[in-house]
């Protein structure tokens, strides 16, 4: 049973297009992130929910609106998709408000790559 | 051997050898930081973390040591197998604020 699973796992869309990424979380954390992986592997966080409401939106472009229906779920839509939109998007959880006490850190999913043409 | 600039550092091992990758962190006020291997087509997965009342902590095969004067944090694995070929990344956190990720270092095992 996959902990944190994203879907889907490619996408490949044009220029301007509106595209949605789902990420649902089964570990019961209260905590869940984008995060932003570009070409040289950089990870960047972009958002952070706790128990469904926004917590950080770290200088990222409205086009990028973050949803999250319930603490098990947090979805990312981009609207008027750009070439620089490019990237592996991972979701995330963690068991407490941003602090890791839990030992483990953050439960990553295996990413979504967005390819923009 | 290292390779630095445009692209990952990457650092070459034999398999049986013992590998250290090394990550400088960028803020003094970071208390927690954890070690993430990030194999091909996968998300990170926690390797092993340290809190910086610790100098070093031990795992299974892998150790961790925290230099604080100089904002250090290093990843030891002895007896680097193939399996253990992928990008490596140092995070660091404080109190409410969400992990922020170093570089990332390419660990390649030559068999």
């Amino acid at each position: 049973d996959t902990a944190v699973s994203q879907t889907p796992k490619y996408l490949v869309t044009q220029m301007g297009n509106d595209k949605s990424i789902k990420c649902e979380q089964n570990l019961g954390h209260d905590t869940m992130y984008w995060y932003k992986q570009d070409s040289k592997k950089f990870l960047k966080i972009m958002f952070s929910y706790n128990n469904k409401e926004l917590i950080i939106n770290e200088t990222v472009p409205n086009r990028f609106s973050p949803k999250s229906p319930d603490k098990a779920h947090l979805n990312l839509h981009i609207n008027s998709l750009e070439l620089g939109d490019s990237a592996v998007y991972f979701c995330a959880s963690s068991q407490e408000l941003l602090r890791t006490r839990a030992s483990y850190g953050y439960t990553f999913g295996s990413g979504t790559r967005l390819t923009v043409v | 051997g290292e390779s630095v600039g445009l692209h990952l550092p990457t650092l070459s091992v034999q398999e049986g050898d013992n590998s250290i990758i090394n990550c400088a962190y960028s803020n003094s006020a970071s208390d927690y930081f954890i070690w993430y291997k990030q194999e091909s087509g996968k998300g990170p997965q926690f390797i092993i973390d340290i809190r910086s009342n610790m100098d070093k902590r031990q795992g299974q095969r892998v150790t961790v040591l925290l230099n604080k004067t100089v904002k250090h944090l290093s990843l030891q694995i002895a007896a680097t197998q193939p399996g253990d070929s992928a990008v490596y990344f140092c995070a660091e956190n404080r109190w409410e604020t969400p992990l922020v990720f170093g570089k990332g270092t390419r660990l390649s095992v030559i068999a």
